[in-house]
């Protein structure tokens, strides 16, 4: 069965400092991945999806990704944190026929600290 | 704009009651699923839906009834609630198969 891992329950950074936060897959295929930021003002955003091409992919806000199916990896990147990206954030993976079935990881807590 | 509808926004019930949270999307999307967020698990997918009339299990559905007759409209049925199920539930629909645009929860409480 599918499933996502997100080895950091949390992390800390400083203002302007760059950022990864990790993420493995387990999926017998090819799967579609994507990362989720849940903050409290703004509610539960798509920042990037990655379904086939160009293994890295851009998303919003400055966020990217790469996609690495030699490691199951799907890890999200931000050269520059600001204050504002602190949240909790979730990697998913879409499974069965099509991908409907989004199946997230437990997710990275992040804080920045001044 | 409307968006994801989730009502109620909170909700407590009694060990045993049935409910039904609603979720409607105004934006014509085929996909339409719940989720439940508990602390520590991330987001757990309960039923979801690729279109009116067709639906399907997710992580976690005992416990759970769902049903799709119209495009807009995606409500989750709570048969006899327990403790357990004490949770935030998100309503997100899509254009696309992955969750796009996500309701503002509901919580709920079971005693």
């Amino acid at each position: 069965a599918q499933s996502v891992t997100q080895p950091d329950i949390h992390i800390t950074v400083s203002e302007g400092a760059s950022l990864e936060l990790r993420c493995n897959y387990s999926y017998g295929a090819t799967p579609y991945l994507f990362w989720y930021v849940q903050s409290p003002g703004q509610g539960l955003q798509l920042l990037l999806k990655y379904f086939s091409g160009d293994t890295l992919v851009q998303g919003i806000k400055g966020f990217e990704a790469e996609f690495k199916r030699s490691q199951s990896s799907f890890n999200l990147r931000k050269p520059s944190v600001h204050w504002s990206d602190a949240a909790e954030y979730f990697c998913a993976v879409g499974a069965g026929t099509g991908g409907f079935k989004t199946i997230f990881g437990a997710g990275t807590r992040l804080f920045v600290k001044a | 704009n409307a968006g994801v509808t989730q009502t109620p926004k909170f909700q407590v019930l009694k060990t045993g009651q049935s409910m039904t949270l609603q979720c409607a999307q105004d934006m014509n999307h085929e996909y339409m699923s719940w989720y439940r967020q508990d602390p520590g698990m991330g987001l757990r997918l309960i039923h979801y839906s690729v279109g009116a009339g067709i639906t399907d299990q997710g992580e976690v559905p005992n416990g759970y009834n769902v049903s799709r007759s119209t495009t807009e409209d995606f409500p989750l049925r709570l048969l006899s609630a327990a403790p357990s199920q004490t949770s935030v539930y998100f309503c997100a629909s899509s254009d696309e198969g992955q969750p796009q645009h996500f309701g503002d929860g509901t919580r709920l409480s079971i005693l």
